[in-house]
């Protein structure tokens, strides 16, 4: 079975620092992965996704992830983040063989920006 | 772009009221998935429909119904609301191919039952 862990449950961070949001999986077949936003009193858009090839993934609002998968994580990056980063942020998987209907969601980390 | 919406974004009602909760998507996609969040807990899945008339259970469907009668629209029905599920539902679509599916949300609607 899958699953997903989100090391950090907040984050706080001053403005123009980078930050690290960490997530690791299990999985016993290989999987797609994906970081979800949530901005305050909205739903969840992509940030972005790896599904195979280069393990960095750039995203979207300057993040970027890297898919290791000898310690099976996906954390995210953003060298200098703004106050508008502040929100809620979701590690997903969902592995090869259901293609997506069963995508398995973390605990989510939220981001605190400082300024 | 595509759009998820969600008739209503904050309800509250009654213990025992039956609630439907209304999601429409704009994008002719094939699946469509209702959530639940809850701070720590994350999202979890409830029920999920890959075309009209189909339903799948979820991870936590117990007290929740579904309907699919028509391809963008996807119903969630609490048959009997209890202060127990009172929380953010998400509504969300994605197109049904074989790889990672991006999957489209809803803005949520806030049940509240007292």
């Amino acid at each position: 079975a899958q699953s997903v862990t989100q090391l950090d449950s907040q984050v706080p961070v001053f403005e123009e620092a980078p930050v690290e949001l960490r997530c690791n999986y299990s999985s016993s077949v290989s999987v797609y992965l994906f970081w979800y936003v949530q901005y305050p009193n909205q739903g969840l858009q992509l940030l972005l996704k790896y599904l195979s090839g280069s393990t960095l993934v750039k995203g979207i609002n300057g993040f970027e992830a890297e898919f290791n998968k000898s310690q099976t994580s996906f954390h995210l990056r953003k060298p200098s983040v703004h106050i508008s980063d502040t929100a809620e942020y979701f590690c997903a998987v969902s592995d090869s063989r259901t293609g997506g209907f069963k995508t398995i969601f973390g605990a989510g980390t939220r981001l605190f920006v400082k300024a | 772009d595509v759009k998820v919406t969600q008739s209503s974004r904050y309800l509250v009602k009654r213990t025992g009221e039956k609630v439907f909760l209304e999601c429409v998507q704009d994008m002719d996609h094939e699946n469509m998935f209702w959530y639940r969040q809850d701070p720590g807990l994350g999202l979890r899945l409830i029920y999920f429909s890959y075309d009209v008339k189909m339903k799948e259970k979820g991870d936590i469907p117990e007290g929740y119904s579904v309907s699919r009668e028509k391809k963008e629209r996807f119903s969630l029905i609490l048959e009997s609301a209890s202060t127990n599920q009172t929380s953010m539902y998400l509504c969300a679509s994605s197109i049904l191919t074989g790889l990672g599916n991006t999957i489209y949300f809803g803005e949520g609607s806030w049940l509240t039952v007292v």
